[in-house]
């Protein structure tokens, strides 16, 4: 059974800082692995999707990452911003087409 | 464009009660998730369609639950007899299954669901 680990659990961080976060799966044989963001009482909003067959994924000042052999993926935002206080989930999809979601790095900027 | 949609946002039910909620994915969407997120957990999955046909319900915490997409399209999850431990937020998401982007996931807004 697929498991996905996101380290860490919780970050707090001045503005303007680069950040790394990490989700660890433990099945290598995935289909895709996507990265969400979550806002209190709202929905999950994607914002990168990388493919087995891709390395990385970048939009804007987001960088994802795939290493399938070693079964991790790091998320990079650059220069943070207050705005970007969340909640930020990793999903991996295997065979079965069925997400397996981490538990998410919840992220606070501050001024 | 609009994106996946869900309703009510908010449920408070007593316990014991039959509940209804809905989702309506991106139109033209094959695949339909439900999952259940508890508080300060990632969404665990439900169940899954493609078009109307019901492919895994393994994620259903009990036969209480039952959910439907009978024409491929917009898709309802009932709980039947709800209980406390029923509380949490249902989400919904659609994807495709063609295209470089295929299988990449679109959730609603979720439904808030308190038994109390």
């Amino acid at each position: 059974k697929q498991e996905v680990t996101q380290i860490p659990a919780a970050l707090s961080v001045p503005e303007g800082e680069n950040l790394v976060l990490n989700c660890s799966f433990t099945d290598s044989a995935i289909y895709n692995l996507q990265w969400f963001r979550q806002d209190p009482g709202k929905g999950l909003t994607s914002l990168l999707l990388i493919q087995s067959s891709q390395r990385e994924q970048t939009s804007g000042r987001l960088n994802a990452s795939l290493d399938k052999s070693s079964g991790r993926s790091t998320l990079y935002i650059a220069a943070s911003q207050p705005g970007d206080s969340a909640t930020y989930l990793c999903a991996v999809t295997g065979g079965s087409y069925i997400p397996t979601f981490g538990r998410g790095t919840s992220l606070i900027v501050h001024p | 464009g609009a994106g996946v949609s869900q309703s009510p946002r908010y449920k408070v039910a007593k316990r014991g009660q039959d509940v209804a909620l809905r989702c309506d994915p991106i139109s033209g969407h094959v695949s339909l998730f439900w999952y259940q997120q508890a508080l300060g957990q990632g969404p665990e999955f439900l169940t899954y369609f493609q078009n109307e046909a019901q492919l895994d319900k393994s994620g259903l915490p009990s036969d209480r639950f039952f959910a439907e997409r009978p024409e491929g399209s917009v898709s309802t999850l009932k709980i039947q007899r709800t209980q406390q431990e029923d509380s949490a937020v249902y989400l919904c998401a659609s994807s495709l299954d063609e295209g470089a982007t295929k299988y990449e996931q679109f959730f609603g807004p979720g439904t808030r669901l308190t038994v109390l």
